[in-house]
């Protein structure tokens, strides 16, 4: 079956630390892979997406590129900030049908001033 | 727009009692689905929905659990009777279409406890 592998958290950095939070999938056929983040209080949020291998989703300064090779849409930042601490979660759609979303377990990002 | 509306946002309950949930979709989304968060097993897709049609409910943990949707603006999700186990963060979602240029938009989740 289709699954998401994220690293496990908290992950505390210092502001304008670099971020990287890792993702690997396994799934079967070419699926679509997401990044979603949850803030305090709130429901999930899309923050950026690739359909396709080796394309590059980017929104606020975050980055993945869809690695078909390693399996894997590893989430980066160059310089964090305090009001980017929330859970992030990585995600993939196998197949056309809606109920293929998978979501992998989260990483909460704590970002020290 | 003002995105999924979920209500309420907290809810305290006895062991038995009965609970529903509400979801009102973003205007014009044909899919809407109910998740389940908790840190154990992390997010569930519970059920779905396509123009107000259920489609999948085989993430509905057990007979306790039903959902409905008797219009497009409106679904519930009810636990009777409820137990402490069933304490868990519950999303509603929902998206205009299933293809990948759809995103889906999450409510900002009801807070059930169970005691």
């Amino acid at each position: 079956g289709n699954s998401v592998t994220q690293m496990e958290g908290p992950v505390t950095l210092s502001e304008e630390a670099f971020l990287t939070i890792n993702c690997t999938y396994t799934a079967t056929g070419y699926p679509s892979l997401f990044w979603y983040v949850q803030y305090p209080g709130e429901g999930l949020q899309l923050l950026l997406k690739a359909t396709k291998a080796d394309d590059k989703g980017s929104n606020k300064g975050f980055e993945a590129t869809y690695r078909k090779e390693t399996t894997s849409f590893h989430l980066e930042k160059g310089s964090v900030q305090v009001s980017d601490s929330a859970v992030y979660f990585c995600a993939l759609k196998a197949g056309g049908g809606a109920d293929g979303l998978t979501f992998g377990k989260g990483t909460h990002l704590i970002i020290q001033p | 727009d003002a995105g999924v509306i979920q209500s309420p946002r907290h809810e305290v309950t006895e062991m038995g009692q009965e609970v529903t949930l509400r979801c009102k979709p973003i205007s014009g989304h044909d899919y809407l689905f109910w998740y389940r968060q908790t840190m154990m097993r992390g997010l569930e897709l519970l059920i779905y929905f396509n123009n107000n049609v259920p489609i999948d409910d085989s993430g509905m943990p057990e007979d306790r659990f039903s959902a409905k949707m008797p219009n497009a603006s409106f679904s519930t999700l009810k636990i009777q009777p409820s137990e402490p186990r069933d304490s868990a963060v519950y999303f509603c979602a929902s998206s205009l279409s299933s293809g990948n240029n759809s995103p889906l938009h999450f409510g900002n989740g009801t807070r059930l406890t169970v005691t």
